[in-house]
């Protein structure tokens, strides 16, 4: 069975522009969750998606925004990029209704943002 | 507000010790916590995982603990290997606005000493 499959792994963008991250979960999850990964300040959750609607939200600006697919596939974008944002981008896909199991997610290798 | 905290950011241990990971948090209304492993240039991946009607799972050498009163978990490892080398991160559950969300501490370095 194939994992979490995240594009581009490394990504280098300039101050203002705008970015799309992919990421294509295990086949037969319907949850997919991103998170920021920053030295220091562990993993902040982004958003979680099942059945193409946004479930949950962390505490980001506006400039991060996402969609998932009816493929469960999932996008996320960040407009104006600032320095700050440079980070690794995880995404994680999990087999669980968030509304109910509790269960681990798996995690793609990650998307490397380098914000110059 | 870091709900979720691990204080230690690094912890080296010799090989066949024990080595124990310790994370706090602040939410009483966590009811589920998980254990991930980094390495470098990888995505986590899943480790262990404690219910809170739980005190003790326990998983081959990985065994979580966890003390509800005192809000605190800890994974130990025994004995420790040169391969468990990598990140730790715990995670902590709970419902909000009718979703489980997950929050993450920051990670804790545990480098094994051959």
């Amino acid at each position: 069975k194939a994992g979490v499959t995240q594009t581009p792994r490394y990504l280098i963008k300039t101050r203002g522009q705008q970015v799309t991250l992919s990421c294509s979960p295990i086949s037969g999850h319907r949850s997919v969750s991103w998170y920021q990964q920053t030295p220091g300040q562990g993993l902040q959750f982004l958003f979680e998606y099942f059945s193409e609607t946004q479930r949950n939200k962390g505490n980001f600006p506006g400039r991060f925004s996402g969609r998932q697919f009816s493929n469960s596939r999932s996008e996320m974008n960040v407009s104006t990029l600032e320095l700050g944002d440079s980070a690794l981008y995880l995404c994680a896909s999990s087999p669980r209704d968030p509304r109910k199991v509790n269960t681990e997610a798996f995690f793609g290798q990650g998307t490397r943002l380098t914000v110059v | 507000d870091q709900q979720v905290k691990q204080n230690s950011p690094s912890l080296s241990v010799q090989e066949g010790r024990i080595s124990i990971l310790n994370c706090d948090y602040t939410n009483s209304m966590f009811d589920y916590f998980l254990w991930y492993k980094k390495y470098p240039a990888e995505g986590p991946t899943f480790l262990i995982s404690i219910s809170s009607i739980k005190d003790k799972n326990e998983d081959g050498r990985f065994t979580v603990f966890l003390n509800k009163s005192a809000k605190h978990l800890s994974l130990h490892i025994v004995p420790s290997q040169p391969g468990d080398s990598a990140v730790y991160f715990c995670a902590a559950s709970a419902y909000s606005g009718g979703y489980q969300k997950v929050t993450f501490g920051t990670g804790t370095k545990l480098q094994v000493i051959p």
